[in-house]
């Protein structure tokens, strides 16, 4: 079954820190997968996919099959990046969304 | 830029009633989503839909609900008697083609006393 798995509900980092937010899918098959953030009082929007290869507000992600990840990473962490993060993955035409991460960013 | 909307944002409605959520997609979008997100739980797919077709719906998408595109613009879900569990936050999507990024809606919060 398909699936994808965040560990963590809540991150807290340091302003300034490195940040990592883990998820680790379940498919078989080729996976087609994404970062969707939600700010506060915002709708969910795609923050990156895995197709691309992009860095969006300095966030990457690197599709790690070996291990079935797909970790978001920025080196360093800014006050806007609090948000709540789901990775998420494409099947035919459904998303399958993780529970997500909430991401604190202190001061 | 244009954005998914949905109407309304908060409804709040008796066990056993109908309830209607409206969704206005992106203009030349052609296939219509929608999703839901039972507080402190993962969003999950419920349906979507393609020329005037259901293309795919998940187990929780039973004969209680329903979607239709009445007209040019809107694109519906219908739940035909409320249960209190189908409280949850129900987000419409929309995307150009199915490959394509799918746009959310900003939600609307159904609340079933």
């Amino acid at each position: 079954a398909q699936r994808v798995t965040q560990p963590e509900k809540l991150l807290s980092v340091f302003k300034g820190a490195p940040v990592e937010l883990k998820c680790n899918y379940s498919y078989s098959g080729s996976p087609e997968l994404f970062w969707y953030v939600q700010y506060s009082r915002q709708r969910l929007q795609l923050l990156l996919r895995h197709i691309s290869r992009e860095s969006i507000k300095g966030f990457t992600a690197d599709l790690n099959k070996g291990e079935t990840s797909f970790h978001l990473k920025k080196p360093f962490a800014q006050e806007e990046d609090s948000a709540m993060y789901y990775c998420a993955l494409k099947r035919d035409d459904k998303i399958i969304f993780g529970k997500g991460t909430r991401l604190h960013i202190l001061p | 830029e244009p954005e998914v909307t949905q109407t309304p944002s908060h409804q709040v409605t008796q066990m056993g009633q109908e309830v209607i959520l409206r969704c206005v997609p992106i203009s030349n979008h052609l296939y219509f989503y929608w999703y839901r997100q039972i507080l402190g739980q993962k969003v999950e797919f419920l349906v979507s839909f393609y020329n005037n077709e259901i293309s795919e719906k998940s187990e929780i998408f039973d004969d209680q609900f329903s979607v239709e595109r009445p007209d040019g613009s809107n694109f519906t879900l219908k739940i035909r008697s409320t249960k209190l569990e189908d409280s949850a936050m129900y987000f419409c999507a929309s995307s150009r083609q199915v490959t394509y990024e799918q746009y959310f809606g900003p939600g609307t919060r159904l609340t079933v006393t």
